[in-house]
């Protein structure tokens, strides 16, 4: 069972360059989210889609952007990166209220990513 | 604001001993509480969740946890840890309205003692 696919798991960037993580679920889930993870301060929620078409910010959306390509597929870009971009993202989805919804996030192994 | 607080950074136990972990809340409802563990370069695993009724869950791996609204709180506690119990583990809350914008603490990493 793959669940959420996250691509690539590793990438080093320099200051500006631009690049796009790609993630994926084959659970037939309705929402997904990106998150990042840095160091003391947990998780924080930079972007999420409630439903195919539907993007939203979360708390962190500065300096990135999402693409809601279909109901699988939910991509997170980055048009210049930067050092504050340093980080492991994770990918993760949930039914969005679809029967058997349970509240459960299901993540993705994440990505780190390094600016230089 | 809503927030989570985990005031733990890292816990230290020996195999065997009991264990518990500290998370306390702040939300204007009735929140929807969840701990996830992760270990080293993994995702997030769900190990329990309360939306309702009885105050205490069970979870896997042995894990359980008590809401305690008069406290705001949502211990996590497992009576005898084993050795693969050495993860960080994160408390979550948020509203049950079908997409889940949930709020982190900042996790504990626990490390467990031979």
């Amino acid at each position: 069972n793959a669940g959420v696919t996250q691509t690539p798991k590793f990438q080093v960037l320099k200051t500006g360059q631009s690049m796009t993580l790609q993630c994926a679920q084959d659970m037939n889930h309705n929402s997904m989210y990106w998150y990042r993870q840095d160091p003391g301060m947990g998780l924080r929620l930079i972007y999420y889609s409630a439903s195919e078409g539907t993007t939203d910010k979360g708390e962190v959306p500065n300096g990135y952007n999402v693409s809601r390509l279909n109901k699988r597929e939910f991509s997170l870009r980055l048009e210049s990166a930067a050092p504050s971009q340093t980080s492991v993202y994770f990918c993760a989805s949930s039914p969005g209220g679809l029967a058997g919804d349970t509240g459960e996030l299901f993540f993705g192994e994440g990505s780190r990513l390094t600016v230089l | 604001a809503q927030s989570v607080t985990q005031p733990d950074i890292h816990i230290t136990v020996s195999e065997g001993a009991s264990l518990e972990l500290r998370c306390n809340y702040s939300y204007g409802a009735t929140p929807y509480l969840f701990w996830y563990v992760q270990s080293p370069g993994q995702g997030l695993q769900l190990l329990l969740k309360y939306f309702s009724g009885d105050t205490l869950v069970q979870g896997i791996k042995g894990f359980e946890a008590e809401f305690k609204r008069s406290q705001s709180s949502f211990n996590l506690r497992k009576p005898s840890v084993h050795w693969s119990d050495a993860a960080e583990y994160f408390c979550a809350v948020g509203a049950g309205t079908g997409t889940y914008k949930y709020i982190f603490g900042t996790g504990t990493r626990l490390k467990v003692l031979a």
